[in-house]
């Protein structure tokens, strides 16, 4: 069974541009979550899909930040225009029932950095 | 604000000592808590979900315990080995929603 897949695996661009990440969970995974790392920090939330809505995007830092999961299978999230405080590593991950009490099966990470 | 904290921040082992570590959450609102292992570069890989107070879990020689009552979790590592140098990570959810609220992490180093 193929793992949760994450494209791009680095990311450099600068400020003001916009960049969008990609993520492809488990097949059958209904759960998506995303998550950023600034470096030296801790793991922080971002939101949370089940299938197609969002049940929670009380993580996300600002209005620059999109993210989408058309179709309910992979997740787009897009960053316009990026700032430098933005650049970290953005993990995402998939759980397959009840969120919270499910294994969540993470990702490799999208390494952005913004200059 | 919800705090998970993690303790110690650090820790350099010698092969073959067991150690522990702690992770302290909110002990109203519990839902669930999680334990990752999460070597630099990879991805946090899942060890444990804990949901019931009392809980023990086992995984070869990695084990937890979990308080609810107290809002405490102990991870223990019995021989440690080398391969188990990584960031331990914890992840507290509460009901209502599951947003996950992570630790800052405890890093192992165990030498050879």
């Amino acid at each position: 069974e193929a793992g949760v897949t994450q494209f791009p695996s680095h990311s450099v661009i600068e400020k003001g541009q916009t960049v969008t990440l990609r993520c492809d969970p488990i097949s059958g995974h209904d759960n998506l979550y995303w998550y950023r790392r600034v470096m030296g920090k801790e793991i922080k939330f971002l939101l949370h899909f089940v299938k197609e809505s969002k049940q929670d995007e009380s993580g996300m830092p600002n209005n620059r930040f999109l993210a989408e999961r058309t179709g309910g299978t992979y997740s787009t999230l897009k960053v316009q225009p990026a700032e430098l405080e933005d650049s970290g590593v953005y993990f995402c991950a998939s759980s397959q029932e009840e969120a919270g009490a499910e294994t969540q099966y993470f990702g490799p990470g999208t390494r952005l950095l913004v200059l | 604000i919800l705090n998970v904290e993690q303790s110690p921040q650090s820790l350099h082992v010698q092969e073959g000592d067991s150690t522990n570590f702690t992770c302290s959450f909110p002990s109203s609102n519990f839902y669930a808590l999680h334990w990752y292992r999460w070597e630099t570069a990879k991805s946090p890989e899942a060890l444990f979900v804990m949901t019931l107070n009392g809980d023990e879990k086992k995984k070869g020689r990695i084990s937890a315990t979990l308080n609810t009552k107290e809002g405490y979790s102990y991870l223990y590592i019995k021989g440690s080995q080398p391969e188990d140098s990584a960031t331990y990570l914890c992840a507290f959810i509460k009901p209502g929603g599951f947003k996950t609220i992570f630790g800052a992490g405890t890093r192992l180093f165990v030498k050879a």
